[in-house]
């Protein structure tokens, strides 16, 4: 059990529509990434957060928008969903500074996207 | 940017056999190579992970190997176990602060009886 809570865990949108996706970090980590995993591949970095602010994205356009809070939670919205967007959306949670164990990332259980 | 490439796709051994995965990685300032663990339905664990002023490193049953000349790296599972069936997923970065991985397309393990 990392700490690192998903939600929710599945959802059927349609093409068009807009999702929101929500994680709650584990305790004492204040930065958040957001992956993308397709069935049967790696997941793919799509952005991270560290303060509130935006630290790095991937090569995804803008309609993959998110937030991140003062506590630490973290959104992840997804506008005009298009068929390919459907894949496990991983959220996961670090320390943010330097030290040996600062690169282990500790990932939520996911959010299952269906988009007919 | 990164791309990291892993081989071989699936992967079956008898019980108790060795199963090695390899990845090769193309930005070599990259700097930390982390190895997932799958279960079906499950997060992504970390298995292991190493860094690129240490050449091997391990951990009772796995080993990973780093070559930073021939950009590769290498995951080594002994004496496997049916539990040791999963998919592996291998990673790299540039920095250990922050990581932004970079991940290969993954290793089905399966472990026969």
């Amino acid at each position: 059990e990392t700490g690192v809570t998903q939600s929710p865990t599945h959802l059927i949108k349609t093409r068009g529509q807009q999702v929101t996706l929500r994680c709650s970090s584990q305790s004492g980590h204040n930065t958040v990434s957001w992956y993308q995993q397709a069935l049967g591949q790696g997941p793919q970095f799509i952005f991270q957060y560290y303060r509130e602010e935006e630290n790095g994205r991937g090569n995804f356009p803008p309609r993959f928008s998110g937030l991140q809070f003062p506590n630490y939670s973290s959104e992840l919205n997804v506008n005009a969903l298009e068929l390919d967007d459907s894949a496990l959306y991983l959220c996961a949670t670090q320390p943010y500074g330097t030290g040996i164990n600062v690169g282990e990332l500790f990932f939520g259980e996911g959010s299952r996207l269906t988009v007919l | 940017g990164e791309n990291v490439e892993q081989h071989p796709s699936t992967l079956s051994v008898q019980e108790g056999d060795s199963a090695v995965i390899k990845c090769t990685y193309s930005d070599s300032a990259s700097n930390y190579f982390p190895w997932y663990k799958q279960e079906l339905g499950k997060r992504p664990q970390l298995i292991i992970d190493i860094r690129s002023n240490v050449g091997e490193k391990k951990d009772q049953r796995i080993a990973v190997t780093l070559n930073k000349t021939a950009k590769h790296f290498s995951l080594h599972i002994t004496e496997t176990q049916p539990e040791d069936s999963a998919v592996y997923f291998c990673a790299a970065s540039i920095g250990a602060a922050g990581n932004k991985l970079t991940f290969g397309g993954g290793t089905r393990v399966l472990v026969k009886p």
